[in-house]
């Protein structure tokens, strides 16, 4: 069935260094991938998100990109700050239905 | 942006109890709504998908019976957890999908906890 991996489960970065957060999807018709923030029992907050007839987008420190051949998909964090310690998680969508497949979550610390 | 609200926000019930959740698309039709069930550290689990005035799709492994989704309106969706256990503690979330645009958008979540 449908499967999205993420790597790495935790990662931790000291304030101003990038973070990267890797995501492989298993649905070649996958065509909608966008990425969550969740706070400790918050709900999920959608921070970017890409389609599949984009290669890159960006939005201030966050950019996303694509490789639609290799079906991986990736989160990129610049000059990281404290408040973006949460964990993040990515999603798939499929063609033709609305079912958005997660992958297992990236806890992200930010140190000061 | 879209507002989606999920009642209660907590609620500890004893075991063998039914509990009802509700999910309110508050600002927009929602075409779908999404069960998910989250468990501490980690992800979000699909558990059932659910369209105004059919019944809903469930995921492999998710008993049908135990979580018995009603989509009466096309801005609200109940899960109700029927003869519920311990093991059925979790933070349910529900979400809303736009007719406008497709995007999906979260409820703050459940926590439900069983005694």
């Amino acid at each position: 069935g449908e499967n999205v991996e993420q790597h790495p489960s935790t990662l931790s970065v000291q304030e101003g260094d990038s973070a990267v957060i890797k995501c492989t999807y298993s649905d070649s018709a996958s065509n909608y991938f966008p990425w969550y923030k969740q706070e400790l029992g918050k709900r999920p907050q959608l921070i970017i998100d890409i389609r599949s007839n984009v290669g890159e987008k960006k939005d201030q420190r966050i950019a996303v990109t694509l490789n639609k051949t290799a079906k991986h998909f990736s989160l990129h964090i610049t000059e990281t700050q404290p408040e973006d310690s949460a964990v993040y998680f990515c999603a798939a969508r499929t063609s033709g239905t609305y079912k958005y497949i997660f992958g297992t979550g990236t806890r992200l610390k930010v140190l000061a | 942006g879209a507002v989606v609200s999920q009642h209660p926000s907590r609620v500890i019930c004893k075991s063998g109890t039914s509990v009802k959740i509700e999910c309110r698309s508050l600002d927009f039709q929602a075409t779908t709504m999404f069960w998910y069930r989250q468990f501490p550290k980690k992800s979000l689990m699909l558990m059932a998908t659910s369209n105004e005035g059919s019944k809903a799709t469930y995921e492999q492994g998710v008993e049908k019976d135990k979580f018995l989704i009603n989509h009466a309106s096309l801005t609200l969706s109940t899960l109700t957890v029927t003869s519920a256990h311990p093991e059925d503690s979790s933070f349910y979330i529900c979400s809303a999908t736009s007719r406008a645009n497709n995007e999906q958008f979260f409820g703050p979540g459940t926590r439900l906890t069983v005694l």
